[in-house]
């Protein structure tokens, strides 16, 4: 089954704990994506990678990491979490080019709190 | 389920009538629009989406109209089911970037 899988689904941490949410995907989609929903915001964009290697900032990177070293995976990284970093995160996939030339497809979330 | 969002718009049908999602959006230069649909404790999904040269398209119980007069976006759902009670996105083409901008969403609630 086509699916884009994000690990763990809550995940409950301490201020300044590193930590990492895993995204695979199996449709060897080239562009993936991270995005965070919040009460009353929306779907905001933190990373997004058009390929293998390649990464750029979205409109809410700060205080994220990313890494792209195969086409399946694309981690998301707290290096140093703080309360405000408490969201719900989708990773998304889609076909090279991006999600204009291709629908995204996303995983199911992960509820992030950080106390 | 995961609550994606407070206080926002809500619109309540009753089952087998029409409904009708809007949408303004912000760039008038923008070519591209979708529609996504997120159920509780799900991640949003596809729907249907419209290039600017388009004003309507049609989907299976579903049109997506556009108005680049007024800068305004709709999702008209045909005979309304209980499954299609979600939180509805729009969503435009950021430039130049090619990546999307996403609306604060719509909750639509089916009434048996």
């Amino acid at each position: 089954e086509a699916q884009v899988t994000q690990n763990p689904r809550y995940l409950i941490t301490v201020t300044g704990k590193k930590l990492t949410v895993t995204c695979s995907q199996n449709m060897n989609h080239e562009y993936m994506s991270w995005y965070r929903q919040d009460p009353g915001l929306g779907l905001r964009q933190i990373y997004y990678s058009m390929n293998v290697e390649v990464t750029d900032k979205g409109d809410v990177p700060e205080g994220y990491k990313v890494s792209r070293k195969e086409k399946r995976n694309f981690p998301l990284i707290l290096e140093s979490p703080s309360p405000n970093q408490t969201s719900l995160y989708f990773c998304a996939s889609s076909l090279a080019g991006g999600p204009t030339l291709s629908p995204l497809h996303f995983g199911n979330g992960t509820r992030l709190t950080v106390t | 389920g995961e609550s994606v969002g407070l206080h926002l718009p809500t619109l309540s049908v009753q089952e087998g009538d029409n409904s009708i999602i809007n949408c303004a959006y912000s760039n008038s230069a923008s070519d591209y629009f979708i529609w996504y649909k997120q159920e509780s404790g799900k991640g949003p999904q596809f729907i249907i989406d419209i290039r600017s040269n388009m004003d309507k398209r049609q989907g299976q119980r579903v049109t997506v109209l556009l108005n680049k007069t007024v800068k305004h976006l709709s999702l008209q759902i045909a005979a309304t089911q209980p499954g299609d009670s979600a939180v509805y996105f729009c969503a435009e083409k950021e430039r130049p970037t090619g990546n999307l901008i996403f609306g604060k969403g719509t909750k639509l609630s089916v009434k048996p």
